[in-house]
This record gives C-alpha cells, sequence and structure tokens, in this order.
C-alpha cells in the first residue's frame, strides 16, 4: 500500500547548526502533511502542518517544504538546539472531502544535536 | 492542562488477560483517534470517532479489539485475551470539525499508554 516514507533513519547535527529532515510521500491524493516530534516515552507534539496549495510554511525555527512535483517534504530547524534532539515523523492525510481522515506516518528520522 | 490525557500511562499484564485504555480529548474537539506504535515505528492508525458514532476502523483492529465513546467525550480501547504481539504503546488523538472556531484538522496527541503483555 501507500505509505510516507523518510530518506534517513538517523541525523546527528552540531549545536548552532541547520538541521533539515527530509520525507517522501507516494500517495499523490494526499492534500495536507504535518510534521511531529516524538521524545522518547512521550506522545507526538505537533511541529508544523501545510496543506498542498503552498510549498512553503514557516513557524517559530520551523520551516516546512513542500515539492508536489516530486512528492517530497522536508523540515528544516534553525540554529538546532540540545532539546530539538528527538525522532521526527512526517504524516501525510487527505481531507479535501470534508470528512477527518486517518494519518499515515513515515518510520520516523532521530534527530541528535551535538554540543 | 488542557491537552489529551490518557490513562493508564504504562499497564503490564499477562497474556490472556483483558485491558481497558481510557482517552480524555481536547475539550473543544469532537474528533477521536487511536493509533498504535511499536518501537521504532510511526504510529498506525486503528479507529476513529466523531462524537459517539465510530466511522472508520483499520484492519489491524481485530475481533479483540473494541472502542467506545459512549457520550463523545471520552474515549476507552478494550483489548481482550491480550496476545504478546499486542505490546505497544496505544496513542489517542483529538482534532475539531471544521467550522469550528479553533484550529481544525491538525490532530494533536496524549502520552499514550504503554502496554506490556508478558
Amino acid at each position: 500500500g501507500e505509505s510516507v516514507g523518510l530518506h534517513l533513519p538517523t541525523l546527528s547535527v552540531q549545536e548552532g547548526d541547520n538541521s533539515i529532515i527530509n520525507c517522501a510521500y507516494s500517495n499523490s491524493a494526499s492534500d495536507y502533511f504535518i510534521w511531529y516530534k516524538q521524545e522518547s516515552g512521550k506522545g507526538p507534539q505537533f511541529i508544523i502542518d501545510i496543506r498542498s496549495n503552498m510549498d512553503k510554511r514557516q513557524g517559530q525555527r520551523v520551516t516546512v517544504l513542500l515539492n508536489k512535483t516530486v512528492k517530497h517534504l522536508s523540515l528544516q530547524i534553525a540554529a538546532t538546539q540540545p532539546g530539538d534532539s528527538a525522532v521526527y515523523f512526517c504524516a501525510e492525510t487527505l481531507i479535501s472531502s470534508g470528512s477527518a481522515r486517518q494519518l499515515t506516518f513515515g518510520s520516523g528520522t532521530q534527530l541528535t544535536v551535538l554540543p | 492542562d488542557t491537552g489529551v490525557s490518557q490513562n493508564p500511562r504504562h499497564k503490564i499484564t499477562k497474556r490472556g488477560q483483558n485491558v481497558t485504555f481510557r482517552c480524555d480529548p481536547i475539550s473543544e474537539h469532537n474528533r477521536l483517534y487511536w493509533y498504535r506504535q511499536t518501537l521504532g515505528q510511526g504510529p498506525e492508525f486503528l479507529t476513529y470517532f466523531q462524537n459517539e458514532a465510530q466511522l472508520e476502523k483499520s484492519r489491524l483492529l481485530s475481533d479483540r479489539f473494541s472502542a467506545e465513546r459512549p457520550k463523545g467525550s471520552f474515549s476507552t480501547l478494550e483489548i481482550q485475551r491480550t496476545e504478546q504481539g499486542d505490546s505497544a504503546m496505544y496513542l489517542c488523538a483529538s482534532s475539531a470539525r471544521q467550522g469550528a472556531r479553533v484550529r481544525t484538522d491538525t490532530q494533536y496527541f496524549g502520552p499514550g499508554t504503554r502496554l506490556t503483555v508478558l
């Protein structure tokens, strides 16, 4: 079946550097994408989302880019901090029908921030 | 705290026993979801409620699993005759319907209930 996948399972960055986490999705019908952060022993925490009618959205220190042509999603974290260390998941769904839809998650990228 | 809450946070049980988990969604949200997450994987959808109606069920939800949301507020997930393969984190999420004054569509997750079946 179709699913969301991630290019890299692990990513290590120096504190203060920028991080880029990538995600490839295969369901071209998906129109809503979310990035979640999950710390050990906790539930996924919403970071930022983007709808398919946009190609970029910025939040506080985070930016999500969507390239529908190649079905690629990325999360950029500026000035990465130790507290950013976690597993990051992208998730996709279809909401244009007006009904809630289940999220399809990838397997996640473990981000480690080095001192 | 106005986020999604789940109880218990941890549950250890013996194979064959029944277990029940509870989820209290964000108060403004009328949609509630259950997911299961195994180690190193992303959450997998189990079922979804809009108010008290269960509208979607995954094929992962075997006959041993049942979920309810009797008053459209909190929800329970029961697993009967637990098996070792049921060991996982069970996550609950909630979202608001379209047209609500709060942010819609985004699913907010609770801390999860970690189930260990011995």
